[in-house]
């Protein structure tokens, strides 16, 4: 079965800082992998979507790797703001069973 | 706008009353789902629509009803709730199947206390 660990659980950071959160995953034969962002009180909202047959997204300030032989994804937050605070969230998912997500990494950027 | 509206944020209730969490997307998605997330397990998938009267069932059905008599509509019914359905739920939607890597849109999640 399926299993998305995401460490830290929380991390916090000054602003400016480039930072990077970790995903990885037990089974590396995955069809694709989403980042999500979840501010509280509020849904999630997806960041990037990577495919198994990518290495890499990019929108913005985030970049998303995927290494599926590794089983990890990382995702890459350039000079990062006080309203990139926020839980960040990986999921992936293998053939037509449910997505599997990680419990999130908890971000404060601080002013 | 482009949404997935959940409806009611906020509901208590007692063990035993059948309630209805209402869920409509506006993007002419196929496919729907219902997470529950919980503190320590994360997100986990209750019911999933490929399509206008076809369901399935995700990681963690059991107590929950769901039915889609309609392409935007989604409700997830419980009908007799019991404590342990104390969660929060999203309501989730997409083009097609995610892993057809289709992105997901989530509603605001409704909060449920089952007293």
């Amino acid at each position: 079965k399926q299993e998305v660990t995401q460490i830290p659980a929380a991390l916090s950071v000054p602003e400016g800082e480039n930072l990077v959160l970790n995903c990885s995953f037990t089974d590396s034969a995955i069809y694709n992998l989403q980042w999500f962002r979840q501010d509280p009180g509020k849904g999630l909202t997806s960041l990037l979507l990577i495919q198994s047959s990518q290495r890499e997204q990019t929108s913005g300030r985030l970049n998303a790797s995927l290494d599926k032989s590794s089983g990890r994804s990382t995702l890459y937050i350039a000079a990062s703001q006080p309203g990139d605070s926020a839980t960040y969230l990986c999921a992936c998912n293998k053939g037509n069973t449910p997505l599997v997500f990680g419990k999130g990494t908890r971000l404060s950027v601080i002013a | 706008e482009a949404q997935v509206t959940q409806n009611p944020r906020y509901l208590i209730t007692v063990t035993g009353k059948k309630l209805t969490v209402t869920c409509s997307q506006n993007m002419n998605h196929e496919y729907m789902s219902w997470y529950r997330q919980d503190p320590g397990l994360g997100l986990r998938q209750i019911y999933y629509s490929m399509n206008v009267e076809v369901t399935d069932k995700g990681d963690v059905p059991e107590g929950y009803k769901v039915s889609r008599k309609e392409k935007r509509n989604f409700p997830l019914i419980l009908e007799s709730p019991s404590p342990n359905q104390t969660s929060l739920y999203f309501c989730a939607s997409s083009f097609g199947p995610t892993f057809r890597a289709e992105k997901l849109f989530f509603g605001s999640g409704t909060q449920l206390s089952v007293l």
